[in-house]
């Protein structure tokens, strides 16, 4: 079955950049998505197909994908951009979501 | 401005029925494919379901197959989510969303329902 694997946490410092990958088999042939969600909240999508972002998503979000990973990068990492970050995909007419990423800002 | 308001969560016991509903505004359900996401406490993400735009095709994650049920009244613009033979491991907030005719995206969230699935 189609899965996808995002490390459990990652952290960075404020002004610096960090990434997250989330891998699958055959995800080269998929569009990913990303959202972001604090607690309490419900998702917001940052990134969509690969590397397209949504008005009013701040520019340091970006997108890139290549063979079976999708990475989703913050540039210029802010406090308020500590959140649990969740990829997406499709397989046969169904979603995965990816584990989610715990993103502290140290 | 688009907005998802779902209702219809509470507290039920293990094998009975519980129908969610999401109340679409801003836009109609007959030109947007609907999807239903849960989360349980303190875990990830789960895809749920999705209703097609042309309110016919629809697919299921294994672990709702045959129990749960997508619909929506386009008169009413709302959305359902019709869940029985509940178990324990259904307990989570459940989301509606919508899939943006670009596709393969989520672009609108609701606030979320809670289920409590508890004997």
């Amino acid at each position: 079955s189609f899965e996808l694997t995002q490390p459990p946490s990652v952290s960075v410092f404020p002004g610096q950049t960090v990434s997250i990958a989330c891998s699958g088999n055959k995800l080269e042939n998929k569009y990913a998505s990303w959202y972001q969600q604090k607690p309490g909240q419900s998702p917001v999508v940052v990134i969509y197909q690969d590397n397209m972002r949504p008005s009013g998503i701040p520019e340091r979000f970006s997108g890139s994908s290549s063979g079976n990973t999708a990475t989703l990068t913050i540039s210029g990492t802010q406090a308020l951009d500590e959140a649990e970050y969740f990829c997406l995909a499709w397989d046969s007419g169904s979603g995965v979501f990816g584990g989610g990423t715990k993103l502290t800002v140290l | 401005q688009v907005q998802l308001v779902e209702s219809g969560g509470g507290v039920v016991q293990p094998g009975r029925s519980l129908r969610l509903s999401c109340a679409a505004s801003g836009f109609s359900l007959s030109t947007y494919a609907m999807h239903w996401v849960r989360q349980a406490p303190g875990k990830g993400l789960e895809w749920v379901s999705v209703l097609w735009y042309n309110g016919l095709d629809h697919y299921y994650a294994d672990s709702v197959k045959g129990r749960f049920t997508i619909s929506r009244d386009t008169s009413e613009n709302t959305l359902y989510l019709q869940m029985n033979s509940l178990r324990v491991e259904d307990t989570a907030v459940y989301y509606c969303a919508r899939e943006p005719n670009t596709g393969a995206y989520l672009d609108f969230w609701g606030q979320g329902a809670l289920v409590t699935v508890s004997s």
